[in-house]
C-alpha cells in the first residue's frame, strides 16, 4: 500500500525553464511534506517543506504547493540548471504514534539539459 | 552537511552471516533512523530511535535488529543475511521528529 506516489518516473527539462515534480498522497493523517533531492553515491539532501497549516512555501528557485482537497503536492523548480538533474523524493509524516517517521515516493528523475 | 559517518560503505557478504552497519553522529541529535532504498519502493523506514535505549519499528523492521546506547551511534543488525536484504542502506538523524532528516552518505550491502 503505497501511501505516497510520485506517478512519473522521469522528467526532462530545458535549462531556464520551469520543472514541476509532483506527489500525491492517501493518508489524511499526514500533516508535514518534505521534499529531498539525491545525487548517485550520496544522501538524500533536504530541499523544502510545508506543513498543512499552509498551501506554499518558497525557498529561492524552489517553492513547493500543498493542496490538502486534493492530497497533492508539487515543487516548482524555477530556472531549472543542469545542476538540478538529481531523483528527487517527496515524502510526508504524520504526527501522534506516527511523529517522525517519514513515507517516502519512490523518487522522480529529473534531468535539465543545458 | 550534518556530520554523520556511515560505516562500512560498502560490503559483500553471504547469506546466513551476521552484519551490523554503524551510524555515527556528531549533532547530538536525539532521533535517529534507518532506511532502505530499493528501485521502485524509494527509502523505507527499517528502525528508528527517539533516544539512548529507546527504539521503534518502522515500516520493514522484519529480519533487523537495532541498537542505541550512545546518543552519537546507531547500530543495525541483520542476524542471519538473507539476499532480499541487498540494497543500500541510509541513516538519517533530526533534533526532533517534526525537523527536516539530515541523511548520511549510506552503505550499499551485497548478499551473495
Amino acid at each position: 500500500d503505497q501511501q505516497v506516489k510520485q506517478n512519473s518516473p522521469s522528467l526532462s527539462v530545458q535549462e531556464g525553464r520551469i520543472s514541476i515534480l509532483n506527489c500525491d498522497y492517501t493518508n489524511s493523517m499526514f500533516d508535514y511534506f518534505l521534499w529531498y533531492k539525491k545525487y548517485p553515491a550520496e544522501g538524500p539532501t533536504f530541499l523544502i517543506s510545508i506543513s498543512s497549516i499552509k498551501d506554499k512555501n518558497e525557498d529561492g528557485r524552489f517553492t513547493v504547493f500543498l493542496n490538502k482537497s486534493a492530497k497533492h503536492l508539487s515543487l516548482h523548480i524555477v530556472p531549472s540548471q543542469p545542476g538540478d538533474s538529481a531523483v528527487y523524493f517527496c515524502a510526508a509524516s504524520a504526527g501522534g504514534t506516527s511523529y517522525g517517521k517519514l513515507t517516502f515516493g519512490q523518487g522522480t528523475i529529473l534531468t535539465v539539459h543545458p | 552537511d550534518a556530520g554523520i559517518t556511515q560505516s562500512p560503505r560498502h560490503k559483500v557478504t553471504e547469506t546466513g552471516t551476521p552484519v551490523t552497519l554503524r551510524c555515527h553522529q556528531t549533532e547530538n541529535h536525539r532521533y535517529m533512523y534507518w532506511y532502505r532504498q530499493d528501485p521502485g519502493h524509494g527509502l523505507r523506514l527499517i528502525h528508528y530511535s527517539y533516544g539512548v535505549k529507546d527504539t521503534d519499528k518502522g515500516e520493514v523492521s522484519d529480519g533487523y535488529s537495532v541498537s542505541r546506547s550512545k546518543t552519537e551511534d546507531f547500530l543495525l543488525t541483520l542476524e542471519s543475511a538473507t539476499s532480499s536484504q541487498t540494497s543500500v542502506y541510509f541513516c538519517a538523524i533530526s533534533g526532533n521528529g517534526n525537523q527536516p532528516q539530515h541523511f548520511g552518505d549510506g552503505t550499499r550491502l551485497s548478499i551473495l
